[in-house]
């Protein structure tokens, strides 16, 4: 099975910081990674899909890079709105997903 | 537009059986995957299992397979969950997704989850 690892766990920002999060794959999965945000009592997210293509109305702040194993979630300017969790999730083992662990976005 | 619409909350002692729905409209149903998704209280995501309603093909992560059975009733285009005998362990948000494959497969529609209570 391909494990997804991020980091870090959680992390306190203020608004108009950069923020990066990262996730690594035990093996290579190509471009197959995913992130979504999730919010308190809220379904999931998606935010970007296939490594970097932002999903239809994500504000662009938010980028993905990386292929292979490592990959990066970048929010260039932290707003309100974005003080959530993170998840990256595989799909290279299609159909069989996995999901890292999340990383929780706080306020300083 | 489309919509997944889960079944309520629910509160079973253990040992007990419970299947919970996951309601698909707006699309063809059985043109998509559909894919169940724990979350225990206060943690992350975790991937239980995937089926393909054009054919019930069916999927299980390790970590759930023999725990829990996924079906489909395509007369009524609606995924199900479904325990024999519940644990405490078993307490969750669970959701339903729609996956969907462009460059890779992702989820892009969501339910708004069900809560399940395990207690004696």
């Amino acid at each position: 099975d391909i494990q997804m690892t991020q980091s870090p766990s959680s992390l306190s920002a203020s608004v108009g910081d950069r923020v990066t999060i990262t996730c690594r794959a035990s093996q290579t999965i190509s471009r197959h990674l995913n992130w979504y945000q999730q919010k308190p009592g809220k379904a999931p997210k998606l935010l970007i899909y296939g490594a970097s293509s932002l999903d239809s109305g994500v504000p662009s702040r938010f980028s993905g890079s990386g292929s292979g194993t490592d990959f990066t979630l970048t929010i260039s300017s932290l707003q309100p709105e974005d003080f959530a969790s993170y998840y990256c999730q595989q799909s290279y083992s299609t159909p069989t997903w996995t999901f890292g662990q999340g990383t929780k976005v706080e306020i300083k | 537009e489309v919509q997944l619409v889960q079944s309520g909350a629910e509160v079973k002692k253990p040992g007990e059986s419970l299947r919970i729905s996951c309601k698909a409209s707006g699309y063809s149903f059985t043109s998509y995957w559909i894919a169940w998704v724990r979350q225990m209280p206060g943690k992350g995501l975790d991937w239980m299992g995937i089926i393909y309603p054009g054919d019930s093909d069916t999927r299980y992560s390790p970590s759930f397979q023999s725990q829990v059975t996924i079906s489909v009733d395509r007369s009524i285009d609606t995924a199900y969950l479904q325990w024999r005998s519940l644990k405490a362990s078993d307490t969750a948000m669970y959701y339903c997704a729609r996956r969907i494959d462009i460059l890779t497969g992702y989820a892009d529609y969501w339910g708004q989850g069900s809560l399940v209570t395990v207690s004696s």
